[in-house]
C-alpha cells in the first residue's frame, strides 16, 4: 500500500483566512482524493483530484471554496478558502482505485 | 443520496467477547470495504469484498458481502483493547465513489 503524508497535521486558523493543505504519496499513483470528516461524523468526498485537469467535485462543494490541484502523479494541494467555524473539520487526502489507503488527515479548527 | 446506515452506533464490550456490526444500505454497492480509525489518524482499510456472499477473514476479524449487495456485516472475534476504535464501512457505487457508513464507536475494557 502507499504511503500517505499530510501537511500540516493540525491547525488553528482566523475566520476569513484561507488554509492550503498538502497531500504527498511515496508512488505514483492515478487517483487521488479529498475527504472532510466533521467532528463526531463520516467522511464525506469532496472531490476528485485529476493530474493535469481540474478536480471533479461532489455535489455540495465548489471550487472557489475549495481549490485543488494536482500538478504530478505523487502530489495534491486543497485550499480551504474564506474560511469561517463551520470549516472546522478533519480533511482527508486519499489515493488508488476501490481499496483506498488515506493519509492521517489534517485537523482544521477555524476560530 | 446513498447513505449507508451501521449499527450499533456504539458499542462498550469487555475484553474477550465477539463483536459483531453491519452495514445497510437502499442501493446496490459493487464493493464493500471495512476501515478502522483511530484517534488523530486516517482510516485504515481492514478487509474489501468484490462479490456477493463472499465471506474473507483477517486474523480475528471476518466480513462478508451481502447476498443481495446492500449490506454487509463485520465480526471482530476475542477482542482486545487494541481494537478500540471506530469502525466504517464503505461501499463502492455505480459511478465508482466511496460511499461512508456512519461508524459504529467500538470501546473494550479489559
Amino acid at each position: 500500500s502507499a504511503v500517505i503524508s499530510q501537511k500540516p497535521s493540525r491547525d488553528i486558523c482566523q475566520r476569513g483566512t484561507s488554509l492550503t493543505i498538502q497531500c504527498q504519496v511515496d508512488s505514483q499513483v492515478t487517483m487521488m482524493f479529498w475527504y472532510r470528516q466533521q467532528p463526531g461524523q463520516s467522511l464525506t468526498l469532496i472531490a476528485t483530484a485529476n493530474q493535469g485537469s481540474e478536480a471533479t467535485y461532489e455535489s455540495g462543494f465548489v471550487i472557489d471554496k475549495f481549490p485543488i490541484s494536482r500538478p504530478n502523479l505523487t502530489f495534491s494541494t486543497l485550499t480551504v478558502s474564506n474560511m469561517s467555524p463551520e470549516d472546522s473539520s478533519i480533511y482527508l487526502c486519499s489515493v488508488s482505485g476501490y481499496e483506498q489507503f488515506f493519509g492521517p488527515g489534517t485537523r482544521l479548527t477555524v476560530l | 443520496g446513498q447513505q449507508l446506515n451501521q449499527s450499533p452506533q456504539s458499542m462498550f464490550i469487555q475484553e474477550g467477547e465477539d463483536v459483531s456490526m453491519n452495514c445497510t444500505s437502499s442501493s446496490i454497492f459493487n464493493t464493500w470495504l471495512w476501515y478502522k480509525q483511530e484517534p488523530g489518524e486516517g482510516p485504515v482499510l481492514l478487509i474489501a469484498l468484490y462479490k456477493a456472499g463472499e465471506l474473507t477473514s483477517n486474523g480475528r476479524l471476518t466480513a462478508q458481502f451481502g447476498i443481495t449487495r446492500k449490506d454487509s456485516f463485520l465480526n471482530i472475534s476475542a477482542s482486545i483493547p487494541s481494537d478500540v476504535g471506530i469502525y466504517f464501512c464503505a461501499g463502492v457505487n455505480n459511478t465508482d465513489k466511496l460511499i461512508f457508513g456512519t461508524g459504529t464507536r467500538l470501546q473494550v475494557f479489559p
